[in-house]
Formats: C-alpha cells, sequence, structure tokens
C-alpha cells in the first residue's frame, strides 16, 4: 500500500512568516494525526482528525497554529506567524480506528522539517 | 496525566551483546504500550506492542504492571538495529503518548 505522504520535506522561513504542510494519508483511513517533533524529543500530538472532524486539539497552540481536513481525506497543517521555537519536524500519521490501537498501528510519513530563522 | 519516561537519551553496546531499552509509564488505568523505531533516513514506523506479545527482528517487550515498566530487550544485538528507539503509550480511544527516545548504537 502507498503510505503517509507529505509535502514539502524541508522549509526554511523568517519568523513571522506564515508556512503550509501537506499531508495525504493511506487510503481509507479514518483518522489522521499531526505531531510536533522538537529536536531531541519525542513526537508531540498537535491534532487529531476522524474523518472531517476534530477529536482532539488540546495541545494545539490556537493563536498560530490552524488545521483543516476538509473532506476527511488531505489535510493542512499551517503556521502563522512563525517562530523560533516552531522549529521542528512536522509529523502526519493515520490509522483506521480512532487512537490507532487494537489492531490498527499508526502509520507515519517522513515528516516536514521546518527551519525558522 | 499520562507520561513516558525513556531513561537513557543514548546506548551503546558491541555487536552480538545483550540490549535493553528502559521505558517507564504513568498512567491509573490500563494502558496499551507500543515500541516505535526510526532507522536512519526512514520514517517512524512500529515495531511492537505489548497486546500482540510476539517477537519482532529478536525484540521482546514485556508489560510490567507492578513496575509500570515495558522495556525492550534482545539477547544479541545486531549493527541494524542500531535506531531512534520511541516508547508509547495509549488508553483505549486516546493518541498515542511518546517518550524522548533512545538512540541505540550497535558497535562492531
Amino acid at each position: 500500500e502507498a503510505g503517509v505522504a507529505q509535502s514539502p520535506r524541508y522549509k526554511i522561513i523568517e519568523k513571522r512568516q506564515s508556512v503550509a504542510f501537506w499531508c495525504n494519508p493511506i487510503s481509507g483511513h479514518a483518522t489522521l494525526y499531526w505531531y510536533q517533533q522538537i529536536l531531541g524529543q519525542g513526537p508531540k500530538l498537535l491534532i487529531q482528525f476522524q474523518n472531517n472532524g476534530v477529536v482532539d486539539d488540546s495541545q494545539l497552540p490556537k493563536d498560530r497554529f490552524s488545521a483543516e481536513r476538509l473532506k476527511g481525506v488531505d489535510s493542512t497543517l499551517k503556521i502563522q506567524p512563525a517562530k523560533l521555537e516552531d522549529s521542528a519536524v512536522y509529523l502526519c500519521a493515520s490509522s483506521l480506528p480512532i487512537g490507532g490501537t487494537r489492531n490498527s498501528p499508526l502509520h507515519f510519513g517522513n515528516g516536514t522539517r521546518l527551519t525558522v530563522t | 496525566a499520562q507520561r513516558v519516561t525513556q531513561p537513557e537519551k543514548l546506548l551503546s553496546v558491541f555487536k552480538g551483546a545483550p540490549v535493553e531499552l528502559k521505558c517507564n509509564y504513568s498512567y491509573s488505568g490500563s494502558p496499551e504500550l507500543f515500541w516505535y523505531v526510526q532507522y536512519s533516513r526512514q520514517r517512524l514506523q512500529l515495531l511492537l506492542r505489548h497486546i500482540s506479545r510476539e517477537s519482532i527482528k529478536g525484540f521482546t517487550a514485556d508489560l510490567n504492571k507492578g513496575e509500570t515498566s515495558f522495556h525492550l530487550k534482545k539477547p544479541f544485538a545486531q549493527e541494524e538495529d542500531s535506531a531512534m528507539y520511541y516508547c508509547a503509550l495509549s488508553s483505549g480511544n486516546t493518541p498515542l503518548v511518546f517518550g524522548k527516545g533512545t538512540r541505540l548504537s550497535v558497535i562492531a
């Protein structure tokens, strides 16, 4: 099966600029996640979608971050305006049931490495 | 709150030596524990999960609820095991919470 696709792979922007990331999950996967991974740390959940609805966005900095999954397939994550501390790898993952537990693990994309200067 | 602790940032072992990557968690309910691995230039992928009770690539992990641990073990390390290993926890329908990861380096 085709894996989770993310673009771009790398992005360098200046602080206060805007940036957007795109994710295409595995076909048929209802649940989509965006994780932020800062250097030296494990992935941290930003937002979880079930189809096109938000399940959990409690850790999303909503003053600057936004995400959508309009048709329940592709998703975009936007940062506006970016700060230096947003430098990280942004990972998209998808799974079949909610939570990716039981018999369906999370499938991750290659991530987008963002550098804010 | 759910928390996963991996006390070692880096673990170096010689080829053929036993490996144990430590993972401790805090959660009051019945957790589901996972190990994810990221090889060089590859994406993060599931290695194993406690409910499967399986051995993958020679690795095993036993959930010890008394010690709230889920250590990853392999009796004889191989060079291709060098990677970043992340322990992760989920409780039912909640998203995965990851530890900070341990980099395993197997020396020939």
